[in-house]
């Protein structure tokens, strides 16, 4: 299977503590996104990369999120100090990005994360 | 702040109907209108997209209708089916704003066999 992968696929953990997920994107896309998701919404932007370089962030964002994509392969999203409203699932998509012209957004399973 | 507005919330049809489902946006930036559909606890998946210069986009039994002028665009899901139960979520996005994605609310399709 080639498409979008994300680990861990659950995740539960107690407030205040610090979380990490990966993110595999479809080889060759140059675009990765993180998005949230809370039940009964739809996905909200996160941030994303054009290879290496993180190019945007969304306010969603606070200073306890970070995320990173080293080589411009693999992205991990890392929260520190989990709050029980980090709890959402956590969605990766990736896409060709502006060299092809194509916006098309391929999504991974995603994360879930449960701060109790 | 909602900028991609959908409706209905949730939609029950009969096997072999017609699903509709529709959105409105308010960024004319947008250039891009992909549709997604969801099962619990998957990602989504890119159903069908369309683009401005067109006004409408068909694949299958799923069909975009696309007003530029109103703002609007629909999903219409032709002879729907039990498994075409699902959350369908709209979207749009720009080129200016690095291709990210703004997400309708969704709407919880049920079909009935």
């Amino acid at each position: 299977d080639t498409g979008v992968s994300q680990n861990p696929r659950h995740k539960i953990t107690k407030r205040g503590q610090n979380v990490t997920f990966r993110c595999d994107p479809i080889s060759e896309h140059n675009r990765l996104y993180w998005y949230r998701q809370t039940l009964g919404q739809g996905p909200e932007f996160l941030t994303y990369f054009q290879n290496e370089a993180q190019l945007e962030k969304s306010r969603l964002l606070s200073d306890r999120f970070s995320a990173e994509r080293p080589k411009g392969s693999f992205s991990t999203l890392e929260i520190q100090r989990t709050e029980q409203g980090d709890s959402a699932m956590y969605l990766c998509a990736s896409s060709l990005g502006a060299r092809s012209r194509s916006y098309e957004q391929y999504f991974g399973p995603g994360t879930r994360l449960t701060v109790t | 702040q909602q900028q991609v507005k959908q409706s209905p919330q949730s939609l029950i049809v009969q096997k072999g109907g017609i699903s509709i489902i529709n959105c409105a946006y308010e960024n004319t930036a947008f250039d891009y209108f992909p549709w997604y559909q969801q099962f619990p606890g998957k990602g989504p998946a890119l159903l069908i997209a369309i683009r401005p210069d067109v006004s409408e986009k068909k694949e299958g039994r799923f069909t975009i209708s696309f007003n530029k002028s109103a703002k609007q665009f629909s999903l219409h899901i032709m002879d729907s089916q039990p498994g075409d139960s699902a959350t369908y979520f709209c979207a749009a996005s720009g080129s200016v704003s690095g291709s990210r994605l703004t997400f309708g609310e969704g709407t919880q399709l049920t079909v009935n066999p």
